[in-house]
């Protein structure tokens, strides 16, 4: 298994409450991605990077926030969580972009 | 408007038999293809891919077939095990900029292999 690790694996937060998932990675690769899976969308790219501190939107990216400081760690944050944003969230990592991308196990993050 | 579809939620294929599982995508700079494997409460797994320079590529029982004119692709399983019971997603990539070159998926296909 790749060595990827998000955290926290499950997350119950209240609307309008800021929320940050993490995604730790031990393989120093360089792409890193944050993913939502909802039923009859599949996965929807939200914010990917490319280096540190090299960022980029993807296709559902309102209301996401995302930082890189350090090549292992991505940072996903919802400045003000909505019960949209109730998904299950997967971080991904991948040598080149567009390639193939090894996921994490996930997070399942529900706003009440 | 989706770029890669999935048109069938769910298939069900006796053990032992063939799984075809489709993908349609719309994008015409999609040059690399995917499949993925999920069973619940894991990420997505890598399968098998195929650049859009071959029609064809085999790893054990898994190959993936690319119709390039008609924007399809394929992923068959033979012979199906109860073990490849999961959602299958179908992903591309293209030679645009920016999000575009990233992994595109579609909405995933649930195969119940049956014993």
């Amino acid at each position: 298994d790749a060595g990827i690790t998000q955290s926290p694996r499950h997350k119950v937060t209240e609307t309008g409450t800021p929320v940050t998932l993490r995604c730790h990675q031990t393989e120093n690769h360089r792409y890193m991605y944050w993913y939502r899976q909802d039923p009859g969308h599949g996965l929807r790219l939200i914010h990917y990077s490319y280096g540190v501190k090299d960022t980029d939107k993807g296709e559902v990216s309102d209301g996401y926030s995302v930082s890189r400081s350090k090549t292992e760690d991505f940072l996903l944050t919802l400045e003000s969580a909505t019960s949209s944003q109730t998904s299950v969230y997967f971080c991904a990592i991948s040598l080149k972009g567009g390639t193939e991308a090894f996921f994490g196990q996930g997070t399942r993050l529900t706003v009440v | 408007d989706q770029q890669v579809k999935q048109n069938s939620p769910s298939l069900s294929v006796q053990e032992g038999r063939i799984s075809i599982l489709n993908c349609d995508y719309t994008n015409s700079m999609f040059d690399y293809f995917l499949w993925y494997k999920k069973y619940p409460a894991e990420g997505p797994t890598f399968l098998i891919s195929i650049s859009s320079i071959k029609d064809k590529n085999e790893d054990g029982r898994f190959t993936v077939f690319l119709n390039k004119s008609a924007k399809h692709l394929s992923l068959h399983i033979v012979p199906s095990q109860p073990g490849d019971s999961a959602v299958y997603f179908c992903a591309a990539s293209g030679t645009g900029t920016g999000s575009a070159r990233q992994l595109t998926f579609g909405s995933g296909t649930q195969l119940t292999v049956l014993p």
